[in-house]
């Protein structure tokens, strides 16, 4: 495709139940970013990806989230036990290198009930 | 620590009038700086960049260091400008700091 694409569009949950966000970059793009946008808010960043390795993951707000690139293209956000603080949209972008301009998905928007 | 403020949640002009978007920023280093959009029903992308000192759909914006801004400016404002504007902070890592946006209204 020409950008990138995140699936599911929508996801509700219920407090407690696991989620997985889905990523996939545009072809070729080395780097990978995560971020979380609360309401009102700008993107905050989660995670990055270079290739398949996670170089960076500081902004993941628990260890109740965890992400993965296993073939340095698709990637994963995984929540664990949702709470209700979780409700965002998530937002995937990939770039070429890490100093180029990042390409945005359309997001996730998450509600946890 | 490394922090946007955009303290404008909200700017409303005139179709034709001078449009500035605030932004300042907290940084010691030498700050990469951008301006991100992201108009109704579409995703956000890339506005300029403080490095490529170019001039995207008549948008300019200036890195003054000394007061740590970066504000967005247009000069005459269309319709179509009406938007989420975020200006965001890159300090050489792999972490890009948003500001909370100001959302711009064009009014006819």
């Amino acid at each position: 495709g020409a950008g990138v694409s995140q699936s599911p569009r929508y996801k509700v949950a219920k407090r407690g139940q696991d989620v997985a966000l889905r990523c996939d970059p545009i072809s070729g793009h080395v780097s990978l970013f995560w971020y979380q946008q609360a309401l009102g808010q700008g993107p905050e960043f989660l995670t990055y990806f270079q290739n398949e390795a996670q170089l960076d993951k500081s902004g993941l707000p628990s260890d109740r989230f965890f992400a993965e690139r296993p073939e340095g293209s698709v990637s994963t956000l995984k929540i664990q036990r949702t709470q209700q603080e979780d409700s965002a949209v998530y937002l995937c972008a990939s770039s070429i290198d890490s100093n180029q301009p990042q390409h945005f998905g359309d997001g996730t928007r998450l509600s946890i009930l | 620590a490394q922090r946007v403020t955009q303290p404008e949640k909200l700017l409303s002009v005139f179709k034709g009038a001078p449009v500035e978007l605030k932004c300042n920023y907290s940084y010691s280093g030498s700050p990469e700086l951008f301006w991100y959009v992201q108009y109704s029903r579409q995703r956000l992308q890339l506005l300029l960049r403080h490095i490529s000192r170019e001039s995207i759909k008549g948008f300019t914006a200036d890195l003054n260091k000394g007061e740590t801004s970066f504000h967005l400016k247009k000069p005459f404002a269309q319709e179509e400008d009406s938007a989420m504007y975020y200006c965001a902070l890159n300090t050489g890592g792999f972490k890009t700091i948003f500001g909370a946006g100001t959302r711009l209204f064009v009014k006819a």
